[in-house]
């Protein structure tokens, strides 16, 4: 079965950067779409960022945008998610999901795996 | 403000059928799939419904999707204690380029 193990949370200042990772395992990384979703404290899922199987192509909530860039290294079977200038309102629980598929957008298939996520405090 | 609008809550006494509703428009639920997510208290979300109206293997038959132009509904029939959860729509949405989700949805049982 596949399993998803998020890690590289903490707390950073407010215009610092964190790295997360997601480790895979139970299945080939490279075969389906990633995404990362993130959970404000008390508050609803936010869909962050996706990258397709190939890692060819990327997208990002405009929340994010030119701040944070997801990527993969597929010999590792891990999912990253660089982020930069980060800001108070960064301050979440960090979720990688597996999609069903290899597409992000327009694809039937949903987020069929999720990690436990990983909680980001941006604080000074 | 959420893209996709969902009752921010709903209850029922157990046996009951209680039905959520996801509101979009023409970019997102209106022309792609419309998936939900269980999220019990403490846990990741776990998936429901793909594709507007299919289940995830594991998933059991009292929960139903549903999709009609640019609004989606979820039903749970013969409601269970354990069904109390945040229950969230999403969708992708053309304009944005991202998907959206609907700002979650709690049932309570009575």
């Amino acid at each position: 079965e596949a399993q998803l193990l998020e890690s590289g949370g903490g707390l950073a200042q407010p215009g610092g950067s964190l790295r997360l990772s997601c480790a895979a395992s139970g299945f080939t990384l490279n075969n389906y779409a990633m995404s990362w979703v993130r959970q404000a404290p008390g508050k609803g899922l936010e869909w962050v960022s996706g990258i397709i199987n190939s890692g060819r192509s990327t997208y990002y909530a405009d929340s994010v945008k030119g701040r944070f860039t997801i990527s993969r290294g597929n010999s590792k079977n891990t999912l990253y998610l660089q982020m930069n200038r980060l800001r108070v309102e960064d301050t979440a629980v960090y979720y990688c999901a597996k999609s069903g598929g290899a597409l992000v957008a327009g694809t039937s298939y949903g987020f069929d795996y999720w990690g436990q996520g990983t909680l980001v405090t941006v604080s000074s | 403000q959420s893209v996709l609008t969902q009752s921010p809550s709903a209850s029922g006494t157990p046996g009951q059928r209680v039905t959520i509703s996801c509101s979009g428009s023409s970019s997102n639920v209106g022309s792609n799939y419309v998936y939900w997510y269980q999220q019990l208290p403490g846990a990741a979300p776990k998936l429901l419904i793909y594709g507007n109206d299919q289940w995830p293997s594991g998933v059991p038959d009292r929960f139903s999707g549903s999709k009609s132009g640019t609004s989606a509904s979820l039903a749970i029939s013969g409601l269970r204690s354990e069904d109390e959860a945040d229950y969230y729509c999403a969708a992708w949405d053309d304009n944005m380029s991202g998907l959206v989700f609907g700002g979650g949805t709690r049932v309570t049982v009575l």
